[in-house]
């Protein structure tokens, strides 16, 4: 079965502080990977995805970068932190969404920027 | 512009009771319209995935109905059970890009 980790689980940083956030997925090979923030109180807003190595796309302008080293690791990175940073950061992954496969998501990440 | 809304914000019934949670989308292209149920601070949960050939989707006590006409879905959760308190995310999946996120609806079922 495949199953989606992400650490840590929460995470306090001072505002100009670096960032990086790791996902890894098991039990799979080559899924479409994504990393979210949710605000409090707010729906969730996708921040960049990957359908490969090497492969990242944006949706939004903002400090954060993402990477994918290796196939089933994907990291959210940040070289200075600002306070609008603070949220509920998920990872999640899927096959294939124009076919109505499920996107599975990781226990998700608290930040607080301080 | 691709958006979703869901109604009501939040909604409070008794344990056993039923309830319908709405959702209206307006985006293109659309490939399929998703349910999600999210504890608080954990990761959203799929319930019902449904394409748009499809009216309507049943997952144990929860039954999505879906109207690509209108563009209007809904999640009707039966004998509602204190579990069921959560978030539910209404996600609207566009063909080739990603999926657009509602607001979500805050259910509390109380004893």
């Amino acid at each position: 079965s495949q199953t989606i980790h992400q650490w840590p689980a929460t995470l306090v940083q001072p505002v100009g502080s670096p960032l990086s956030l790791e996902c890894t997925v098991e039990g799979t090979s080559n899924p479409n990977l994504y990393w979210y923030r949710q605000a409090a109180g707010r729906g969730l807003q996708l921040l960049f995805y990957s359908v490969g190595i090497g492969q990242i796309s944006s949706e939004v302008p903002q400090n954060l970068s993402a990477s994918r080293p290796q196939d089933r690791q994907f990291i959210l990175s940040s070289k200075k932190l600002l306070l609008s940073d603070s949220g509920f950061y998920l990872c999640a992954w899927d096959r294939d969404r124009d076919r109505g496969y499920e996107q599975y998501f990781g226990p998700g990440t608290r930040l607080t920027v301080t | 512009k691709n958006q979703v809304e869901q109604s009501p914000q939040s909604l409070i019934i008794l344990e056993g009771k039923n309830c319908t949670l709405q959702c209206n989308y307006t985006v293109s292209p659309f490939s399929n319209l998703r349910w999600y149920k999210q504890d608080t601070g954990r990761g959203p949960v799929s319930l019902t995935i449904m394409t748009f050939s499809e009216n309507t989707k049943s997952n144990g006590r929860y039954t999505a109905t879906l109207d690509a006409d209108t563009k209007q879905s809904s999640l009707h959760i039966t004998a509602s059970q204190l579990s069921d308190s959560a978030s539910y995310i209404c996600v609207a999946a566009l063909y080739g890009q990603n999926f657009v996120f509602g607001p979500g609806t805050r259910l509390s079922v109380l004893p």
